[in-house]
């Protein structure tokens, strides 16, 4: 089983809004990613972990704040966004870090009012 | 630094036309080569991979071969279908990072 999955689908929130991003995957895998991915565009790296541990951040905002809890699940909390936030956002894992493949989910599509 | 680059789309085929989209890379080393694929309004699937020099990776009919003499790892599929309109991501992982390096994205139409 390669899935990764995550909730919610959608999600439409204010810009004074507290709201969080939820993904889990059962595969053991020990590297897991946060995108994001604008309409007609690659996704860009947000966040790893590795181990459970925030390896890279690609100086996101602290308006979104990654949090992993154990192997299996990521959050991603999101406080005061912008318009400009409103994208997919995907959740991927890989076994390891480094050449790895990495398994997406199918994404939420965020708007932002 | 690393990057990867893909032929402008959109790409419009009719359908059991043959399918080819370039994608070429610059990289130290040897990277990790991928595609992916989106559908539309959903997340990314993977198509295939390679990890080496003159490997081949395939998958419902779509293949590709790491060349690093070219430095390309272009995809390919002998006769396309409908089903296969979407987007598709050439990618690569250079070694001993959790980077991906995604091109820019190709959008396929099929005409039935």
């Amino acid at each position: 089983d390669t899935e990764v999955t995550q909730t919610p689908k959608h999600l439409v929130m204010g810009m004074t809004n507290k709201k969080s991003l939820k993904c889990e995957q059962h595969m053991g895998h020990r590297a897991m990613y946060w995108y994001k991915q604008k309409a007609k565009k690659p996704p860009e790296l947000m966040f790893v972990y590795s181990y459970e541990k925030l390896s890279i951040n690609e100086s996101v905002p602290s308006r979104f704040s990654p949090e992993c809890p154990n192997s299996s699940l990521l959050n991603l909390h999101l406080h005061a966004l912008q318009p400009e936030d409103s994208a997919l956002y995907l959740c991927a894992s890989s076994r390891l870090a480094g050449g790895e493949t990495q398994y997406f989910g199918p994404g939420t599509r965020l708007l932002v009012l | 630094g690393d990057s990867v680059t893909q032929m402008e789309g959109p790409v419009t085929l009719s359908e059991e036309a043959f399918l080819t989209i370039n994608c070429t890379y610059t990289a130290t080393g040897y990277p990790s080569l991928f595609w992916y694929v989106q559908y539309p309004g959903e997340g990314l699937q993977l198509l295939l991979k390679a990890t080496k020099a003159d490997d081949k990776g395939s998958n419902k009919g779509f293949e590709a071969t790491y060349r690093k003499e070219t430095t390309s790892f272009h995809l390919e599929k002998g006769s396309v279908q409908v089903s296969d309109s979407a987007v598709y991501f050439c990618a690569l992982s250079p070694m001993g990072t959790y980077k991906y390096i995604f091109g820019t994205g190709t959008r396929l139409k099929v005409l039935a």
